[in-house]
């Protein structure tokens, strides 16, 4: 089976630094993103990991461990619009099918 | 510009009758999706394809029903055999091999069951 675990909702201020954490047990394994969806809206693609380490893009970073079966989401410099919830999802290796977890409500305060 | 394009955003249907959702990109994208979402849950996948003329069921098929006879198009039907189709419907799409092959997603489709 999947499993993707998320944290339900966090609350941070304006200008911090925050991580969303996610952990994942799959019967394969082919990527790791991580997709903002506002409320109401679709998901937009935020970040890609296939490989461990650090992935750099603007204010956004995302980090893979394989072998933990682990990925976290960080957010610098939180702007208020930056309040959405964030999607954790695995790409299995058989029909390239995505595997959602129940995102993390991003709470962000003046 | 290109993208995928769903319709209708909102639609009302009463109990028995059944509804299609259309899905239609033009990202020349080999692979199709659908989703479904329910309040503070995840995205279940229920169906998806990675070729014209073939799809496959995902999670939570039943009272569902695709077609793939276009590349471009993949038109979700809920059916009056589904228990409880009020949700919020999302169509994605894909490249399906090669590249990051990060899923794009259609604005949604708000179905409600009165």
């Amino acid at each position: 089976g999947q499993n993707i675990d998320q944290p339900t909702e966090m609350t941070a201020t304006e200008g911090a630094i925050v991580q969303i954490n996610c952990t994942y047990q799959t019967s394969g394994f082919n990527g790791l993103f991580w997709y903002q969806q506002h409320a109401g809206e679709a998901p937009t693609f935020l970040s890609y990991n296939v490989l461990d380490g650090l992935e750099e893009k603007g204010r956004f970073s995302s980090f893979l461990s394989r072998s933990k079966g682990y990925s976290y989401l960080l957010l610098k410099e939180l702007q208020m619009k930056d309040s959405a919830s964030y999607l954790c999802a695995v790409r299995d290796n058989n029909f390239n099918k995505f595997y959602f977890g129940s995102g993390t409500k991003l709470n962000v305060k003046p | 510009d290109g993208g995928i394009t769903q319709s209708p955003k909102y639609l009302f249907r009463k109990e028995g009758q059944n509804v299609t959702l259309s899905c239609e990109q033009n990202l020349n994208h080999d692979a199709m999706y659908w989703y479904r979402q329910d309040p503070g849950q995840g995205l279940r996948l229920i169906y998806y394809s990675q070729i014209v003329n073939d799809f496959q069921k995902g999670d939570i098929a039943e009272g569902y029903s695709v077609s793939r006879e276009k590349k471009e198009s993949f038109p979700l039907t809920v059916t009056s055999a589904q228990k409880n189709p009020t949700a919020f419907y999302l169509c994605a799409s894909s490249i399906g091999s090669g590249g990051t092959g990060e899923l794009f997603f259609g604005e949604g489709s708000r179905l409600t069951v009165l």
